[in-house]
């Protein structure tokens, strides 16, 4: 079943620009994972933050995990055409080892 | 590099035929996945394998069974396909420890059936 929740549904924005997207879940996680996919192919992963973390870098990926608001967010600082991607957030439920994947961003970046 | 590569990227198959898609990792992972991916839906589970000849059913089996007969292979079968199986097919891999980390996928299969 569907535990994680990505809002917006849809992004566009100007290349250059900061793009941040939202997920949202029901129940407490050992971690969340987000991944990229570009149009029609597998998902990639990009950075993984456990629970008792806050905020995680990778390159221009910036991740924050709020556990008591059970949420977390996904920045992408200066965002460039190669960036345009649907991006998916996982959780994998506290006591499971599966993933649960939300419906994901559409992220568009115009040049 | 992991690498899990899928059988087909495109299929089309006519309703009622048995379909088969394969996936292949050469990372030696015990654990392999089958999802499907419709829009909007996200991705779905629909088995799980965590050995040879051990399987697990996730959150979407009805109409599909797998096979896992090489630990480098993941089969996944459509005993007779139906038009509400023309989906997205995505297989993944990872090791079982930590079970829950990163998974790596394959390039996906689009089925279609008619």
């Amino acid at each position: 079943s569907q535990q994680g929740e990505e809002d917006p549904q849809a992004l566009s924005i100007q290349e250059g620009e900061n793009a941040t997207m939202n997920c949202s879940y029901k129940t407490s996680i050992n971690n969340l994972q987000w991944y990229r996919q570009n149009s029609g192919r597998g998902l990639v992963h990009l950075i993984l933050i456990r629970s008792n973390e806050r905020e995680k870098h990778s390159g221009r990926l910036r991740v924050t995990l709020d556990t008591s608001k059970k949420s977390s967010s996904l920045l992408i600082t200066a965002s460039r055409a190669a960036d345009t991607a649907s991006y998916f957030c996982a959780t994998v439920p506290g006591g499971d080892y599966k993933l649960s994947f939300g419906a994901g961003t559409t992220v568009t970046v115009r040049a | 590099d992991v690498k899990v590569t899928q059988s087909s990227r495109y299929l089309v198959k006519r309703t009622g035929e048995k379909v088969f898609l394969e996936c292949v990792q050469d990372m030696d992972h015990e654990n392999m996945f089958w999802y499907r991916q419709d829009p909007g839906l996200g991705l779905r589970l629909i088995y799980f394998s965590y050995d040879v000849k051990m399987k697990e059913k996730g959150d979407i089996p009805e109409g599909y069974s797998v096979s896992r007969e090489k630990k480098e292979r993941f089969s996944l079968i459509l005993e007779s396909a139906s038009t509400n199986q023309t989906s997205m097919y995505l297989c993944a891999s990872n090791s079982p420890l930590p079970a829950a980390d990163e998974q790596f996928f394959g390039p996906g299969t689009r089925l279609t059936v008619l």
